[in-house]
């Protein structure tokens, strides 16, 4: 079974404070995302990435930037954290650019305080 | 740009009864559909899909029809079981030259069924 796994699945932070979330897939997907989910909302897109060192904005990218420097892992990375970015955080994976079946983790819930 | 409409929920059902989850969508090119699942305390886990007008998408009891004309992706269970208490989520994914495989959500529409 492919498996997604996210680092935490809670985090309690400081306003001002960075914030790395990192996830790691185990099946030598090339693609990965980073989704965050509000009520009513749904799911939106923040970054992807589709190679190793290699990035692209989804919907939402302000105040988030990402690394990929292996295949397997993809990190988000809140500068400063604000209360806004109050969330669950959603990683996911496929297999290759055009594949669409899509693999998530657990789930991180961040809180900002 | 790509978008997704759920019907308002959440939705209470009792054990045994008809379930329909609407979903309506727009999109620029000829989209693949989705619909995911998220139970409890978990991640998201694909329940089934749909690449092309007409094809029908059925797991676990579930079905959709992919509708080009109406646009529409409907979710529908025939008896729905309290296991079956979950958010459900419908998706597209445009499979465009630089969009590639991701998805766009709709709002999730929470199902609880009751004993």
């Amino acid at each position: 079974d492919v498996k997604v796994t996210q680092s935490s699945r809670y985090l309690v932070k400081r306003t001002g404070e960075k914030v790395f979330l990192e996830c790691v897939q185990d099946m030598d997907h090339e693609n990965m995302f980073w989704y965050r989910q509000d009520p009513g909302l749904g799911l939106r897109l923040i970054y992807f990435s589709y190679d190793v060192k290699m990035k692209e904005k989804g919907d939402i990218p302000e105040g988030y930037s990402v690394s990929r420097e292996k295949k397997e892992r993809f990190s988000l990375i809140l500068e400063s954290a604000s209360t806004n970015q109050t969330s669950m955080y959603l990683c996911a994976s496929t297999k290759r650019r055009w594949e669409t079946e899509a693999f998530f983790g657990q789930g991180t819930r961040l809180t900002v305080v | 740009g790509d978008s997704v409409t759920q019907m308002e929920g959440p939705v209470t059902l009792s054990e045994e009864a008809f379930l329909t989850i609407n979903c309506t969508y727009t999109a620029t090119g000829y989209p693949s559909l989705f619909w995911y699942v998220q139970y409890p305390g978990e991640g998201l886990q694909l329940l089934l899909k749909a690449t092309k007008a007409d094809d029908k998408g059925s797991n676990k009891g579930f079905e959709a029809t992919y509708r080009k004309e109406t646009t529409s992706f409907h979710l529908e269970k025939g008896s729905v079981q309290v296991s079956d208490s979950a958010v459900y989520f419908c998706a597209l994914s445009d499979r465009g030259e630089t969009s590639g495989s991701r998805l766009t959500f709709g709002e999730g529409t929470q199902l609880t069924v009751n004993p």
